[in-house]
């Protein structure tokens, strides 16, 4: 699996979109992206994944750049429980028997009042 | 979310002794993870299971082995533990594909002394 580079830490004020950005400059084409989050001493938490196309659901945004070596990751209106650590982790879909995550160490992100 | 639980949820031991951790879901789901985190690694893959009696090793199962013979269950057992398997202990399930989203368990916090 490709490896990922985010910032480690960011601030974002309540109420406010949070952009989380991650380069995967060695991405391959049959190689998702994927974002998760962790919230303090909790389990981590799938948010949203996407090949190349921009994707929304109910928690955020995925802006992938057309050729696909770095995406964005929008939270729309942060509040304060979106603080937490959030992982971009690149994934194959095709490994056989199962599809393992890789995470690194992701961006810590502070959501302010 | 998945139903996951995760037991002990918190345990102290002594090194040398065994241990096991029981990660058990009630959703079905064919795939299931241990991931263990610690500061600076962020969360690393030990063993995983893709169906009842298919187990395989992920990238840090040294000193860990997994059984799975139903299920719904998915043990991680610690022969002798060292005080290097303290540690933050995930458990997390897969649904469908091998590439869909993991759902995580709250946690085991392990610490041998």
């Amino acid at each position: 699996d490709a490896k990922t580079t985010q910032p480690t830490s960011m601030d974002c004020a309540e109420g406010r979109a949070a952009n989380l950005p991650c380069n995967h400059s060695t991405i391959s084409g049959n190689e998702y992206v994927y974002w998760y989050r962790q919230i303090h001493s909790q389990g981590p938490q799938y948010i949203i994944h996407g090949l190349k196309n921009n994707e929304t659901n109910e928690m955020a945004s995925l802006i992938i750049t057309e050729d696909r070596k770095s995406s964005t990751l929008i939270l729309p209106h942060a509040t304060l429980r979106d603080t937490a650590v959030y992982y971009c982790i690149v994934r194959d879909r095709d490994t056989g028997t199962a599809s393992k995550l890789t995470f690194g160490t992701g961006t810590r992100l502070q959501v302010t009042l | 979310d998945a139903g996951i639980t995760q037991s002990p949820r918190h345990k102290v031991t002594e090194t040398g002794t065994p241990v096991t951790l029981r990660c058990h879901q009630t959703e079905n789901h064919r795939y299931m993870y241990w991931y263990r985190q610690d500061p600076g690694h962020g969360l690393r893959l030990i063993h995983y299971s893709y169906g009842v009696k298919d187990t395989d090793k992920g990238e840090v199962s040294d000193g860990y082995s997994v059984s799975r013979s139903k299920t719904e269950d998915f043990l991680l057992t610690l022969e002798s533990a060292t005080s290097s398997q303290t540690s933050v202990y995930f458990c997390a399930t897969g649904a469908g594909a091998s590439y869909n989203e993991q759902f995580f368990g709250p946690g085991t916090r392990l610490t041998v002394l």
